[in-house]
């Protein structure tokens, strides 16, 4: 079966960094998303990583290192509005999206 | 928004009836996917289809069938619904297998009691 592993919870102040981690045993590769998904509402897309290296995008920036099954979704600036459950999905050998459990990111003042 | 819509958003069911889901697009995407979510579990992979009347198993697919008879309608049915299929059902449609231009459905809460 696919493996995918990301914190439950993390907690930051407004305007600090938050880094959170995935790693992933998957029966083949073909690329890995972040998705972010507020309480009660559907996930929307935030990035895509194919290859090795770092993907910004506005203040959200996703790492791929694939020798290491590893990611990381950096969320710079952090506002009020980053307060969200963020998912790890890894597309496999079949095409078929696995998700991690998701991470909850809580933003204080 | 992409469109997409499901229905119904929520629905209370008893142990044992049978249940169906409807997710509709007017995007015209080949690729239609339905997911359950659930605490500590993420969201899991219950069928997929790649086109009119192309269907596939995901992960969870026990206890669920699905069909896809016109290219905007993707139906998940429990034929004999259970408690364990309390859950929140996603719908998602992708235009590629790539998944790069996903989008999901906000999402159908059912209760089995």
């Amino acid at each position: 079966g696919q493996n995918i592993d990301q914190p439950t919870e993390m907690t930051a102040t407004e305007g600090a960094i938050v880094q959170i981690n995935c790693t992933y045993q998957t029966s083949g590769f073909n690329g890995l998303f972040w998705y972010q998904q507020h309480a009660g509402e559907a996930p929307t897309f935030l990035s895509y990583n194919v290859l090795d290296g770092l993907e910004e995008k506005g203040r959200f920036s996703s790492f791929l290192s694939r020798s290491k099954g590893y990611s990381y979704l950096l969320l710079k600036e952090l506002q009020m509005k980053d307060s969200a459950s963020y998912l790890c999905a890894v597309l496999d050998n079949d095409y078929k999206l696995s998700f991690g459990a998701g991470t909850t990111v809580t933003v204080r003042a | 928004d992409a469109g997409i819509t499901q229905s119904p958003r929520h629905k209370v069911t008893e142990t044992g009836t049978p249940v169906t889901l409807r997710c509709h697009q007017t995007e015209n995407h080949r690729y239609m996917y339905w997911y359950r979510q659930d605490p500590g579990h993420g969201l899991r992979l219950i069928h997929y289809s790649y086109g009119v009347k192309d269907t596939d198993k995901g992960e969870v697919s026990d206890g669920y069938s699905v069909s896809r008879s016109k290219t905007e309608d993707f139906l998940l049915t429990l034929e004999s619904a259970t408690s364990s299929q309390t859950s929140v059902y996603f719908c998602a449609i992708s235009d590629d297998r790539d998944n790069t231009e996903a989008f999901f459905g906000q999402g159908t809460r059912l209760t089995v009691v």
